[in-house]
């Protein structure tokens, strides 16, 4: 079946803007992990949804950011007030409850 | 929490050498250690992974060793080939409330000369 899938591929914001960042799992996932990964670094943690349930929360750097996964389903990363140090490659990544995780190509977020 | 350190930062072989990356974690409840392969413009995908319980294991060109009691494991790919040229990322894992929280290292870009 189709792979995890991500929209927008690209997204420039101007300082200030929110922005909406959308996550397609792959069928039949549990578990939907969020990354944010800056340029030359490895992915780092964010968030993870065990169906619509967001059980950590530890790696959202401030307050501006908002995930939701309402359906166990789709889910989506918002950015409130971009700011440029959030400028990165913010990628998602589903699993069965335990095990492999698949990661989509990731949405490449520019902040002017 | 974690803490993943992976050298070395870049590697350069000729094709059909052999490339090797090594990676330390701090984190002695760590049990799960997968090695991801991200090309340009694309997402991590995993090329293979191992279980603290074992101490080696192999997929064709590709082998991993894990060395629990100093904490490091490698990443072993004999017979380079042009197409192996990508961001290598090793991770270590945590069972942790029911799903397993990776914590990834810092990346090695390894470069086959055809």
């Amino acid at each position: 079946g189709a792979g995890v899938s991500q929209s927008p591929r690209y997204k420039v914001a101007k300082r200030g803007q929110d922005v909406a960042l959308r996550c397609d799992p792959i069928s039949g996932h549990v578990s939907l992990f969020w990354y944010q990964q800056a340029l030359g670094q490895g992915p780092e943690f964010l968030t993870y949804f065990q169906n619509e349930a967001q059980l950590d929360k530890s790696g959202l750097p401030s307050d501006r950011f908002f995930a939701e996964r309402p359906e166990g389903s789709v889910s989506t990363l918002k950015i409130q007030r971009t700011q440029q140090e959030d400028s990165a490659v913010y990628l998602c990544a589903s699993s069965l409850v335990v095990g492999t995780q698949y990661f989509g190509p990731g949405t490449r977020l520019l902040v002017l | 929490g974690e803490n993943v350190e992976q050298h070395p930062s870049t590697l350069s072989v000729q094709e059909g050498d052999s490339a090797v990356i090594k990676c330390t974690y701090s984190d002695s409840a760590s049990n799960y250690f997968p090695w991801y392969k991200q090309e340009l413009g694309k997402g991590p995908q995993l090329i293979i992974d191992i279980r603290s319980n074992v101490g080696e294991k192999k997929d064709q060109r590709i082998a991993v060793t894990l060395n629990k009691t100093a904490k490091h494991f490698s990443l072993h790919i004999t017979e380079t080939q042009p197409e192996d040229s990508a961001v290598y990322f090793c991770a270590a894992s945590i069972g942790s409330g029911g799903y397993q929280k990776v914590t990834f290292g810092t990346g090695t870009k390894l470069q086959v000369i055809p």
